[in-house]
């Protein structure tokens, strides 16, 4: 079965601090993606990013990047100089297979609230 | 740009009403899911439908029941609503075989008294 951790429950860090945020993941098959979403105030999911389990190449957007390392089994976030429409709620996601039926369900993490304050 | 709609943002039932929660996509999507957010838990999923009546139990269907008589639609069913029930709950929907994101609602806040 599928397991995604993020121990951390809540962040809070002041405005142009860099926040780490870790994902720690668990799965039986070769061939599964990884994902992060942001969840606002206003409650929407938006998509960060997606990774597949072939490619450990890091990642940057911006302000964020993402460091996937499959021999840890892990995905972590970083906001680089955090701003306060940083602040969310942070959601890692794992899913399998999408050619197995309905592999391309979800299994999220519980969730980082970040708390970028002024 | 993908559409998920779901018919409430806030809504609030008594113990042991009957509650429909509706999801349209207007992607032609096959794959749609219901899942449920409590804080510190996540999102968990409640039940997935691959096509027109076709559905599949998540992790946590006890409670629930679903509804894919279109394809665009998706309903969520609480048979009698209870208050271990109160929770936010998010619809969406993705095409099949895709390994790429799933596209969300709004979501629905319920609130059972």
């Amino acid at each position: 079965a599928q397991k995604v951790t993020q121990a951390q429950t809540e962040i809070s860090v002041v405005e142009k601090e860099d926040v780490t945020l870790d994902c720690v993941y668990e799965t039986r098959d070769t061939t599964y993606y990884l994902f992060w979403y942001k969840q606002p105030p206003s409650g929407e999911l938006v998509f960060l990013i997606r990774r597949n389990s072939f490619d450990e190449q890091n990642e940057i957007s911006g302000r964020y990047s993402w460091n996937f390392q499959k021999s840890t089994s892990s995905f972590n976030f970083t906001i680089t100089a955090s701003q306060v429409v940083d602040s969310a709620v942070y959601f890692c996601a794992l899913s399998e297979e999408p050619l197995k039926a309905a592999g391309n369900k979800l299994t999220f993490g519980g969730g980082t609230r970040v708390l970028v304050k002024p | 740009d993908v559409k998920v709609t779901q018919s409430s943002r806030y809504l609030v039932k008594r113990t042991g009403e009957k509650v429909f929660l509706e999801c349209v996509q207007d992607m032609d999507h096959e794959n749609m899911f219901w899942y449920r957010q409590d804080p510190g838990l996540g999102l968990r999923l409640i039940y997935f439908s691959y096509d027109v009546k076709m559905k599949e139990k998540g992790d946590i269907p006890e409670g629930y029941s679903v509804s894919r008589e279109k394809k665009e639609r998706f309903s969520l069913i609480l048979e009698s609503a209870s208050t271990n029930q109160t929770s936010m709950y998010l619809c969406a929907s993705i095409p099949r075989g895709s390994s790429f994101e799933q596209y969300f609602g709004p979501g629905t806040r319920l609130t059972v008294t």
